[in-house]
Protein backbone atom coordinates (compact mmCIF):
# COMPACT_ATOMS: atom_id res chain seq x y z
CA UNK A 1 0.00 0.00 0.00
CA UNK A 2 1.25 3.40 -0.79
CA UNK A 3 -0.68 5.57 1.01
CA UNK A 4 0.54 8.40 3.48
CA UNK A 5 2.39 6.96 6.41
CA UNK A 6 3.58 9.16 9.46
CA UNK A 7 6.00 8.21 11.91
CA UNK A 8 5.83 7.43 15.20
CA UNK A 9 2.19 6.76 15.76
CA UNK A 10 2.49 7.96 19.30
CA UNK A 11 4.56 10.52 21.17
CA UNK A 12 4.68 10.64 24.82
CA UNK A 13 7.03 13.99 26.08
CA UNK A 14 7.46 15.78 28.92
CA UNK A 15 6.24 19.72 29.14
CA UNK A 16 9.36 21.48 27.48
CA UNK A 17 11.13 19.07 25.47
CA UNK A 18 11.08 19.30 21.18
CA UNK A 19 9.87 16.66 19.63
CA UNK A 20 9.75 15.97 15.93
CA UNK A 21 7.22 14.20 13.27
CA UNK A 22 8.01 12.61 9.92
CA UNK A 23 5.39 12.68 6.72
CA UNK A 24 6.29 10.53 4.01
CA UNK A 25 3.11 11.62 1.52
CA UNK A 26 1.63 9.48 -1.59
CA UNK A 27 4.75 8.81 -3.96
CA UNK A 28 3.47 11.26 -6.66
CA UNK A 29 2.14 14.16 -4.96
CA UNK A 30 3.38 17.17 -4.92
CA UNK A 31 1.50 19.10 -2.16
CA UNK A 32 1.39 18.15 1.60
CA UNK A 33 -0.45 19.32 4.41
CA UNK A 34 -0.08 19.24 8.16
CA UNK A 35 -3.37 19.39 10.30
CA UNK A 36 -3.87 19.44 14.23
CA UNK A 37 -6.74 17.89 15.23
CA UNK A 38 -8.18 18.08 18.97
CA UNK A 39 -10.42 15.96 20.48
CA UNK A 40 -14.10 16.47 19.75
CA UNK A 41 -12.84 18.83 16.96
CA UNK A 42 -12.42 18.11 13.30
CA UNK A 43 -8.99 18.91 12.15
CA UNK A 44 -7.46 22.04 11.69
CA UNK A 45 -4.89 23.52 9.24
CA UNK A 46 -1.86 23.90 10.05
CA UNK A 47 0.94 24.35 7.04
CA UNK A 48 1.38 23.12 3.30
CA UNK A 49 3.76 22.52 1.09
CA UNK A 50 3.86 22.46 -2.82
CA UNK A 51 7.10 20.91 -3.94
CA UNK A 52 10.00 22.17 -1.27
CA UNK A 53 8.13 25.33 -0.97
CA UNK A 54 6.32 25.97 1.96
CA UNK A 55 3.66 28.31 0.25
CA UNK A 56 0.73 28.73 3.83
CA UNK A 57 1.47 29.02 7.30
CA UNK A 58 -1.71 29.21 9.53
CA UNK A 59 -1.92 31.41 12.50
CA UNK A 60 -2.00 28.43 14.70
CA UNK A 61 1.29 28.03 13.65
CA UNK A 62 3.57 29.45 16.68
CA UNK A 63 7.14 30.24 16.27
CA UNK A 64 7.81 27.38 18.91
CA UNK A 65 6.26 24.76 15.60
CA UNK A 66 8.57 24.65 12.37
CA UNK A 67 7.83 22.43 9.07
CA UNK A 68 10.53 21.25 6.30
CA UNK A 69 10.55 19.44 3.30
CA UNK A 70 13.71 19.60 1.99
CA UNK A 71 13.65 17.64 -0.73
CA UNK A 72 9.88 17.68 -1.81
CA UNK A 73 9.24 14.23 -0.84
CA UNK A 74 9.18 13.59 3.00
CA UNK A 75 7.79 16.18 5.80
CA UNK A 76 9.08 17.02 9.12
CA UNK A 77 7.49 19.10 11.69
CA UNK A 78 9.03 20.26 14.67
CA UNK A 79 7.41 21.52 18.23
CA UNK A 80 9.83 23.10 20.27
CA UNK A 81 9.60 23.80 24.26
CA UNK A 82 6.31 21.41 23.97
CA UNK A 83 3.30 22.76 26.53
CA UNK A 84 0.45 20.89 27.27
CA UNK A 85 -1.44 22.58 25.17
CA UNK A 86 0.18 20.96 22.36
CA UNK A 87 -1.18 17.68 22.98
CA UNK A 88 -3.85 16.63 20.03
CA UNK A 89 -3.46 14.57 16.97
CA UNK A 90 -1.34 15.97 13.76
CA UNK A 91 -2.29 14.67 10.98
CA UNK A 92 -0.43 14.90 7.38
CA UNK A 93 -2.35 14.90 4.01
CA UNK A 94 -1.30 14.92 0.72
CA UNK A 95 -2.69 15.67 -2.82
CA UNK A 96 -1.61 16.02 -6.17
CA UNK A 97 -1.55 19.57 -8.07
CA UNK A 98 -3.18 19.16 -11.09
CA UNK A 99 -5.25 16.15 -9.85
CA UNK A 100 -8.88 15.76 -9.07
CA UNK A 101 -9.50 18.64 -7.74
CA UNK A 102 -8.10 19.20 -4.01
CA UNK A 103 -8.57 15.21 -2.68
CA UNK A 104 -6.43 15.23 0.16
CA UNK A 105 -5.44 11.84 1.52
CA UNK A 106 -4.69 11.96 5.05
CA UNK A 107 -2.27 9.62 7.07
CA UNK A 108 -3.26 7.33 10.11
CA UNK A 109 -1.75 10.64 12.33
CA UNK A 110 0.93 11.18 15.16
CA UNK A 111 -1.19 11.55 18.61
CA UNK A 112 0.68 13.83 20.73
CA UNK A 113 0.44 13.92 24.43
CA UNK A 114 2.30 16.09 26.72
CA UNK A 115 2.78 15.75 30.27
CA UNK B 1 -13.15 33.32 9.60
CA UNK B 2 -15.11 30.35 7.72
CA UNK B 3 -17.05 27.89 9.84
CA UNK B 4 -18.83 24.80 9.17
CA UNK B 5 -21.98 23.57 11.03
CA UNK B 6 -22.63 19.83 10.80
CA UNK B 7 -25.64 18.14 12.23
CA UNK B 8 -26.78 16.25 14.02
CA UNK B 9 -23.66 16.07 16.35
CA UNK B 10 -24.45 11.92 17.07
CA UNK B 11 -27.27 9.42 15.86
CA UNK B 12 -28.10 6.09 17.05
CA UNK B 13 -29.72 4.07 14.40
CA UNK B 14 -30.57 0.36 14.01
CA UNK B 15 -29.10 -1.65 11.38
CA UNK B 16 -30.22 -1.38 8.00
CA UNK B 17 -31.61 2.03 8.61
CA UNK B 18 -30.68 4.75 6.15
CA UNK B 19 -28.97 7.72 7.32
CA UNK B 20 -28.97 11.43 6.53
CA UNK B 21 -26.52 14.35 7.71
CA UNK B 22 -25.65 17.71 6.89
CA UNK B 23 -23.16 20.48 6.60
CA UNK B 24 -23.76 24.26 6.38
CA UNK B 25 -21.61 27.52 6.04
CA UNK B 26 -22.01 31.22 6.22
CA UNK B 27 -19.60 31.33 3.10
CA UNK B 28 -19.36 29.65 -0.02
CA UNK B 29 -17.02 26.74 -0.92
CA UNK B 30 -16.10 25.52 -4.38
CA UNK B 31 -15.24 22.02 -3.42
CA UNK B 32 -16.59 19.78 -0.73
CA UNK B 33 -15.41 16.46 0.96
CA UNK B 34 -16.63 14.23 2.90
CA UNK B 35 -14.88 12.17 5.31
CA UNK B 36 -14.80 9.05 7.67
CA UNK B 37 -12.78 8.54 10.31
CA UNK B 38 -12.33 5.66 13.04
CA UNK B 39 -10.55 6.11 16.10
CA UNK B 40 -6.95 6.66 16.19
CA UNK B 41 -7.06 7.29 13.11
CA UNK B 42 -6.81 9.42 10.16
CA UNK B 43 -9.39 11.06 8.07
CA UNK B 44 -10.46 8.79 5.14
CA UNK B 45 -12.17 10.20 1.90
CA UNK B 46 -15.39 9.27 1.28
CA UNK B 47 -16.56 11.16 -1.47
CA UNK B 48 -15.86 14.52 -3.72
CA UNK B 49 -18.09 16.93 -4.92
CA UNK B 50 -17.10 20.02 -7.02
CA UNK B 51 -19.93 21.59 -8.83
CA UNK B 52 -22.98 23.05 -7.37
CA UNK B 53 -26.36 20.78 -7.65
CA UNK B 54 -23.78 17.67 -8.22
CA UNK B 55 -25.16 14.66 -6.86
CA UNK B 56 -22.43 11.71 -6.43
CA UNK B 57 -22.56 8.01 -5.08
CA UNK B 58 -20.08 5.60 -3.71
CA UNK B 59 -22.14 2.94 -3.09
CA UNK B 60 -24.36 2.80 0.07
CA UNK B 61 -23.04 6.99 0.41
CA UNK B 62 -24.65 9.59 -1.83
CA UNK B 63 -23.48 13.55 -1.24
CA UNK B 64 -24.56 16.66 -2.53
CA UNK B 65 -22.93 19.86 -3.49
CA UNK B 66 -25.92 22.62 -2.62
CA UNK B 67 -27.08 25.03 -5.15
CA UNK B 68 -26.31 27.95 -3.05
CA UNK B 69 -23.02 26.29 -2.63
CA UNK B 70 -23.14 26.73 1.35
CA UNK B 71 -24.40 23.68 1.98
CA UNK B 72 -23.75 19.92 1.52
CA UNK B 73 -25.22 16.53 2.52
CA UNK B 74 -24.11 12.86 3.13
CA UNK B 75 -27.17 9.79 3.09
CA UNK B 76 -25.84 6.01 3.77
CA UNK B 77 -28.28 3.97 2.75
CA UNK B 78 -28.73 0.35 4.81
CA UNK B 79 -26.42 0.82 7.42
CA UNK B 80 -24.34 -1.58 8.32
CA UNK B 81 -22.15 -1.72 11.92
CA UNK B 82 -18.88 -0.99 10.34
CA UNK B 83 -20.48 2.61 8.75
CA UNK B 84 -19.56 3.43 12.83
CA UNK B 85 -17.65 6.09 12.91
CA UNK B 86 -17.36 9.84 12.99
CA UNK B 87 -18.62 11.74 9.86
CA UNK B 88 -16.66 14.96 8.73
CA UNK B 89 -17.69 17.42 5.87
CA UNK B 90 -14.66 19.49 4.40
CA UNK B 91 -14.88 22.15 2.25
CA UNK B 92 -12.37 24.57 0.30
CA UNK B 93 -12.36 28.23 -1.77
CA UNK B 94 -8.97 28.70 -3.25
CA UNK B 95 -10.58 32.08 -4.01
CA UNK B 96 -12.43 33.81 -0.90
CA UNK B 97 -9.28 31.81 1.22
CA UNK B 98 -7.06 34.16 -0.69
CA UNK B 99 -5.39 31.45 -2.91
CA UNK B 100 -5.26 28.74 -0.20
CA UNK B 101 -6.01 25.24 -0.45
CA UNK B 102 -6.72 24.54 3.06
CA UNK B 103 -9.67 22.37 3.78
CA UNK B 104 -11.91 24.02 6.43
CA UNK B 105 -13.46 21.45 9.10
CA UNK B 106 -16.73 20.72 10.46
CA UNK B 107 -17.16 19.21 13.97
CA UNK B 108 -18.59 16.02 12.92
CA UNK B 109 -21.34 13.10 13.09
CA UNK B 110 -20.69 10.39 15.24
CA UNK B 111 -22.60 7.48 14.03
CA UNK B 112 -23.58 4.59 16.26
CA UNK B 113 -24.96 1.61 14.58
CA UNK B 114 -26.93 -1.08 16.93
CA UNK B 115 -26.89 -4.82 15.34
Amino acid sequence: DTGVSQDPRHKITKRGQNVTFRCDPISEHNRLYWYRQTLGQGPEFLTYFQNEAQLEKSRLLSDRFSAERPKGSFSTLEIQRTEQGDSAMYLCASSLLGGAGNEQFFGPGTRLTVL
Amino acid sequence: GQQLNQSPQSMFIQEGEDVSMNCTSSSIFNTWLWYKQDPGEGPVLLIALYKAGELTSNGRLTAQFGITRKDSFLNISASIPSDVGIYFCAGQNYITQGGSEKLVFGKGTKLTVNP
